[in-house]
């Protein structure tokens, strides 16, 4: 257990639609950061949130968006989904400023769109 | 060219046996190297840092070399235990904490 959960573990949508997971982070933890896996896949970096600022992003266009609350809670917004955006989307969390930090990830949320 | 590379597998290996995987990476700057391991389906867990000199922790070594931009992990005495994804991971370091995955190569070790 890493004391990094997600909500929620499985998602149905359909192409278009919005969808917004959550994550809550590890105690002590002060940045999140979001990966999708597609199938067969590696994880891919989408960006991370440092002092609720998004502080670094990976090649996913706008319609990805997130946010970061005081609680260094996190969540991610993805508009207008499309069939590809089918992915185990997985949430990490660490505590930046710590000699050789370290990620510690969630359960993940399965999403599928249909 | 993918980033991080490595080769998908499936290895497939008797209990006892070793069994070496390995991977190369595009951008010399990278800063940091990890193997993660990853169960079917599940996230990804930390297996262990890689470092210039070689590492071991228990039946498991990884090996960096930065000259030629590869990186390995052997396991010896493999355990049905071991079966999952093995995943080859760099950080090219700045500001986040960004880390590059390989798509992972796939270990079923057979009784």
């Amino acid at each position: 257990e890493t004391g990094v959960t997600q909500s929620p573990t499985h998602l149905i949508k359909t192409r278009g639609q919005q969808v917004t997971l959550r994550c809550s982070s590890q105690s002590g933890h002060n940045t999140v950061s979001w990966y999708q896996q597609a199938l067969g896949q590696g994880p891919q970096f989408i960006f991370q949130y440092y002092r609720e600022e998004e502080n670094g992003r990976g090649n996913f266009p706008p319609r990805f968006s997130g946010l970061q609350f005081p609680n260094y809670s996190s969540e991610l917004n993805v508009n207008a989904l499309e069939l590809d955006d089918s992915a185990l989307y997985l949430c990490a969390s660490s505590k930046t400023g710590t000699v050789n930090e370290k990620l510690f990830f969630g359960s993940g949320t399965q999403l599928s769109v249909l | 060219r993918k980033e991080v590379e490595q080769d998908p597998g499936p290895f497939n290996v008797p209990e006892g046996a070793t069994v070496a995987f390995n991977c190369t990476y595009s951008n010399s700057a990278s800063q940091s190297f990890f193997w993660y391991r990853q169960d079917c389906r599940k996230e990804p867990k930390l297996l262990m840092s890689v470092y210039s000199s070689g590492n071991e922790d228990g039946r498991f070594t990884a090996q960096l070399n930065r000259a030629s931009q590869y990186i390995s992990l052997l396991i010896r005495d493999s355990k049905l235990s071991d079966s999952a994804t093995y995943l080859c991971v760099v950080n090219i370091g700045g500001s986040a904490r960004q880390l590059t995955f390989g798509s992972g190569t796939q270990l079923t070790v057979l009784p």
